[in-house]
């Protein structure tokens, strides 16, 4: 079946603006995750959902960011007024579920640059 | 906090082993993971360790794990120019779900 699912794939925004970033999970996976990875800070946890839980949220940055996760499915990770130093790939991930050695599987990333 | 560790790079001629290691810090950490990012793509799962394990081997990899020392590593046999990646090793507590990465080693496979 399909993989994890990210669009846009590149995003190039003025800073200021506000951006959205789209997942699209594997088709049954209760958990999604997204992370950040940018030059200098590695790989960087922001935000997870799992089923009808409250998001566990100890990762966002700020709170330019935020996140929501639509009937259980897509999610979007929104960040508003974007900095020059929002510019990353934002990953996302999903999972069967959050426990246990669930396998987290990756989509190819949204490329945002702020300039 | 939690922390995991790697060297930053790694270079290995074609044919020879490689082996990357990471050390962690959080010792309620259940799983362990390998993960391999080729450039421009996503990361791709190459194998995890339960941390009741000190091996385990997958064809021409081999993940051994020191609990008592906190370290992991990654051997890769045979390297190949496809092997050329960035390898991040990752830990997962079992009560919550994120990984913490480390910040990545770089493998470059030369001929």
């Amino acid at each position: 079946g399909a993989g994890v699912s990210q669009s846009p794939s590149n995003k190039v925004t003025e800073k200021g603006k506000d951006v959205e970033l789209r997942c699209d999970p594997i088709s049954g996976h209760t958990a999604l995750y997204w992370y950040r990875q940018s030059l200098g800070q590695g790989l960087e946890f922001l935000i997870y959902f799992q089923g009808n839980s409250a998001p566990d949220k100890s990762g966002l940055p700020s709170d330019r960011f935020s996140a929501e996760r639509t009937g259980g499915s897509v999610s979007t990770l929104t960040i508003q007024r974007t900095q020059q130093e929002d510019s990353a790939v934002y990953l996302c991930a999903s999972s069967l579920e959050d426990r246990g050695q669930e396998t987290q599987y990756f989509g190819p990333g949204t490329r945002l640059l702020v300039l | 906090g939690e922390d995991v560790e790697q060297s930053l790079f790694l270079s290995v001629r074609e044919g020879d082993s490689s082996v990357i290691n990471c050390t962690y810090t959080d010792s309620s950490s259940t799983y362990l993971y390998w993960y391999k990012q080729e450039p421009g793509a996503g990361l791709q799962l190459l194998t995890y360790i339960f941390s009741n394990m000190d091996m385990k081997q997958d064809q021409r990899l081999t993940v051994l794990l020191n609990k008592k020392d906190k370290h992991l590593s990654l051997r890769i046999a045979d390297t190949q120019t496809g092997d050329s990646a960035i390898y991040f090793c990752a830990e997962k507590a079992d009560s919550w779900g994120k990984l913490q990465f480390g910040a990545g080693t770089q493998v470059v496979v030369t001929p």
